[in-house]
């Protein structure tokens, strides 16, 4: 199975702040064939389903505010909150869909 | 607006089998390719196993942990998704989420509880 690690396990940003997740990956999560990373990211608020934030690593979920950026390939990926805002207090997970099983990471909790 | 309402959780013992269920809306859920994700309380996010769609053949595939005791469906007549388990551990506890997507997940369900406690 592929596993997934998360850095830092949890971080407090000032308000309007930058906030930097990273995510590694045990293997390579690149598929050759369709040019794409099979890495998402999603958000949990307290109390709440998560929800998909980001796809391919890179690409927004339709909704999302653009203050959410995505970047890495192959193993390495790093999810930016480019100026945190009191909404987006919650825990980060990475997720693997290259191969079943897929995989979460453990969680990074972001507060203020 | 796309709507995934789980229900059936509820308190069993060790041993014990339950149903879950999900009800889709508002998308056309025989395409869907659709999952079961767990979240034991107060831990992360384990995926527990997705159904492709019918024309894609419909098959199954499972986390190790759960592969030989749960068993997952789709009535596509009815827009529903069920997660059959069977011999039900303790480390069975969780809230448990149905999804959709072949391969990034979205939306969810607000998610129905299972306790698995004697």
């Amino acid at each position: 199975d592929i596993v997934m690690t998360q850095s830092p396990d949890s971080l407090a940003v000032s308000l309007g702040e930058r906030a930097t997740i990273n995510c590694r990956s045990s293997q390579s999560v690149f598929y050759s064939s369709t040019n794409e990373n099979y890495l998402a990211w999603y958000q949990q608020k307290p109390g709440q389903p998560p929800k998909l934030l980001i796809y391919w690593a890179s690409t927004r979920e339709s909704g999302v505010p653009d203050r959410f950026s995505g970047s890495g390939s192959g193993t390495d990926f790093t999810l930016t909150i480019s100026s945190l805002q009191a909404e987006d207090v919650a825990v980060y997970y990475c997720q693997q869909s290259y191969i079943s099983p897929f995989t979460f990471g453990p969680g990074t909790k972001v507060d203020i | 607006e796309v709507q995934l309402v789980e229900s059936g959780g509820d308190l069993v013992k060790p041993g014990g089998s339950l149903r879950l269920s999900c009800a889709a809306s508002e998308f056309i859920f025989s395409n869907a390719w659709m999952n079961w994700v767990r979240q034991a309380p107060g831990r992360g996010l384990e995926w527990v196993g997705r159904i492709k769609s019918k024309t894609e053949g419909g098959s199954a595939d499972y986390a190790a942990p759960v592969k030989g005791r749960f068993t997952i469906s789709r009535d596509d007549s009815e827009n529903k998704l069920y997660l059959q388990m069977n011999s039900l551990q303790i480390e069975d506890t969780a809230v448990y989420y149905c999804t959709n997507g072949s391969s990034w997940f979205g939306p969810w369900g607000q998610g129905t509880l299972v306790t698995v406690s004697s």
